[in-house]
C-alpha cells in the first residue's frame, strides 16, 4: 500500500524568513496530493492541493511543486508569520480527493518566532 | 466553503459506556463520509468510510462491531465507540465530500474523547 515520508518532523524559522516542507510517497498511482494545517486541538484545514497533472501550484505565500518521477511534493511557505506556527500534514491518495482514502505523512511541526 | 461540524468537542465516560460522535455537513450533502482516528502528536489514521444508506466500508485492524457507523442521511454520519475503554481515549475527526463538489475532503474539528 501506499506509505508517504515527510520531514522534518519539526521546523523552527524566524518571521520573513521561508519553510519548506517535503514528503515522498510510495504508490506511483497516486494522483492527488494534499496539505493540510491543524492548530493545536482543531480538525485538518486545507491550505492548498495539487494533482498529478500539474508541476506547481501557488496560492499567496503558499506553494507546492510535485515531482512525478521522484515521487515526492514539498510545501514552500514565505515570508513566514507567527500564525502559520502550527502542524503540517502532506497526504497523498490514488482515488482522488472527495472518494479516496488520503494517506497522511507523520506531520511537521512549523514554529515561527517573532 | 464547505463546513463540517462534529459533536461533542470533548467527551469523558466511564469504561464500558458507549459514546456517540456526531458529523454534521452544514452546508453541503455529503455522499462520502470518513472517520479518522489520531493520537496524540501523531498523524490521522482512517478508520472508516461510509457513503450515505449504505453500510461502512472498514480499514484492515478496525473492528467494526466496537467502532458503529451510521450514514443515514446526506448531512449526518455517527460513531458509536461501543463498551468504551481507556485504549480507545483519542481525537477523533471525521471528514465528508461530495461527488457534486469540488474533488476535496473537508475535516469537521474533531472531538477529544477520553475514557476514565
Amino acid at each position: 500500500g501506499e506509505n508517504v515520508e515527510q520531514h522534518p518532523s519539526t521546523l523552527s524559522v524566524q518571521e520573513g524568513d521561508s519553510a519548506v516542507i517535503k514528503c515522498t510517497y510510495s504508490d506511483s498511482a497516486s494522483n492527488y496530493f494534499p496539505w493540510y494545517k491543524q492548530e493545536l486541538g482543531k480538525g485538518p484545514q486545507l491550505i492548498i492541493d495539487i494533482r498529478s497533472n500539474v508541476g506547481e501550484k501557488k496560492d499567496q505565500r503558499i506553494a507546492v511543486t510535485l515531482n512525478k518521477t521522484a515521487k515526492h511534493f514539498s510545501l514552500h511557505i514565505t515570508e513566514t508569520q507567527p500564525e502559520d506556527s502550527a502542524v503540517y500534514f502532506c497526504a497523498a491518495s490514488r482515488y482522488g480527493g472527495s472518494q479516496g482514502n488520503l494517506i497522511f505523512g507523520k506531520g511537521t511541526k512549523l514554529s515561527v518566532k517573532p | 466553503g464547505a463546513v463540517v461540524s462534529q459533536h461533542p468537542s470533548r467527551v469523558i465516560c466511564k469504561s464500558g459506556t458507549s459514546v456517540k460522535i456526531e458529523c454534521r455537513s452544514l452546508d453541503f450533502q455529503a455522499t462520502t463520509m470518513f472517520w479518522y482516528r489520531q493520537f496524540p502528536k501523531k498523524s490521522l489514521m482512517l478508520m472508516a468510510t461510509s457513503n450515505e444508506g449504505s453500510k461502512a466500508t472498514y480499514e484492515q485492524g478496525v473492528e467494526k462491531d466496537k467502532f458503529l457507523i451510521n450514514h443515514a442521511s446526506l448531512t449526518l454520519s455517527t460513531l458509536t465507540v461501543t463498551s468504551a475503554h481507556p485504549e480507545d481515549s483519542s481525537f477523533y475527526i471525521c471528514s465528508a465530500s461530495s461527488v457534486a463538489g469540488p474533488d476535496t475532503q473537508y475535516f469537521g474539528p474533531g472531538t477529544r474523547l477520553t475514557v476514565l
